[in-house]
């Protein structure tokens, strides 16, 4: 079936490690993004991508890192410099034309907690 | 920054009540979309509207968008206990394909 996978569901990482958190998708789409999820503050852009081999930072770029080197994947590091980095972090992907962005399909998520 | 801000930020009902949230954002928008995420999970598409589009409808779902007043709203009629879960607006605009999301509204309906 056609979706998106995130992993890992459940991450621990101790203070001062850089961890990747990856996202796949199978449905040709162009579009990705990342969002962080705190309680209480929905969901905020961290970075999207309009197409491969380009990204654009969201409102929250700062301490994360992503590439786009496959229209299928766009993995999101957390780095050491994110000072607040425990969080619920979720994928998505849309298709583009005229009219902004569509649908967004989501995954389940990746809840990184850091010890 | 959010663009999108739901109102209430939580409401209780029984089933089938009807449950109406509000959305208000800031600037021009191509779109407004609706979203539904169960707890611990990633989030759902309810429904899309345009911003030349005034009224939408998709089974039990009722959503309505006035530009001038920069505000939409979600009415889900006679509701079920399934439909607990928070529900989020996003909206976008311009030329790019950046989409914000407001902070939720958690819908509990109750037995």
């Amino acid at each position: 079936d056609g979706g998106i996978t995130q992993s890992p569901k459940y991450l621990f990482r101790k203070e001062g490690q850089n961890v990747t958190l990856s996202c796949e998708q199978n449905l040709n789409h162009d579009a990705m993004y990342w969002y962080r999820q705190d309680p209480g503050q929905g969901l905020r852009l961290i970075y999207y991508s309009q197409i491969v081999n380009d990204f654009q930072k969201g409102d929250i770029a700062e301490g994360y890192s992503v590439s786009r080197e496959k229209k299928e994947s766009f993995p999101l590091t957390v780095t050491s410099a994110q000072k607040n980095p425990t969080a619920f972090y979720l994928c998505a992907s849309s298709t583009t034309g005229t009219g902004g962005a569509g649908e967004l399909f989501f995954g389940e998520g990746s809840r990184l907690t850091v010890l | 920054s959010q663009q999108g801000e739901e109102d209430p930020q939580a409401l209780s009902i029984q089933e089938g009540e009807n449950a109406t949230m509000n959305c208000s954002y800031k600037t021009s928008i191509n779109n407004l979309q609706w979203y539904r995420q169960n707890s611990g999970r990633g989030l759902v598409h309810l429904i899309l509207i345009r911003s030349n589009e005034r009224e939408k409808h998709s089974g039990r779902l009722r959503v309505t968008l006035d530009t001038s007043k920069k505000s939409s709203s979600l009415l889900i009629t006679a509701s079920r206990a399934a439909d607990t879960a928070s529900y989020f607006c996003a909206t976008g605009g311009g030329s790019n394909y950046k989409l914000t999301f407001g902070k939720g509204t958690l819908l509990t309906v109750n037995p």
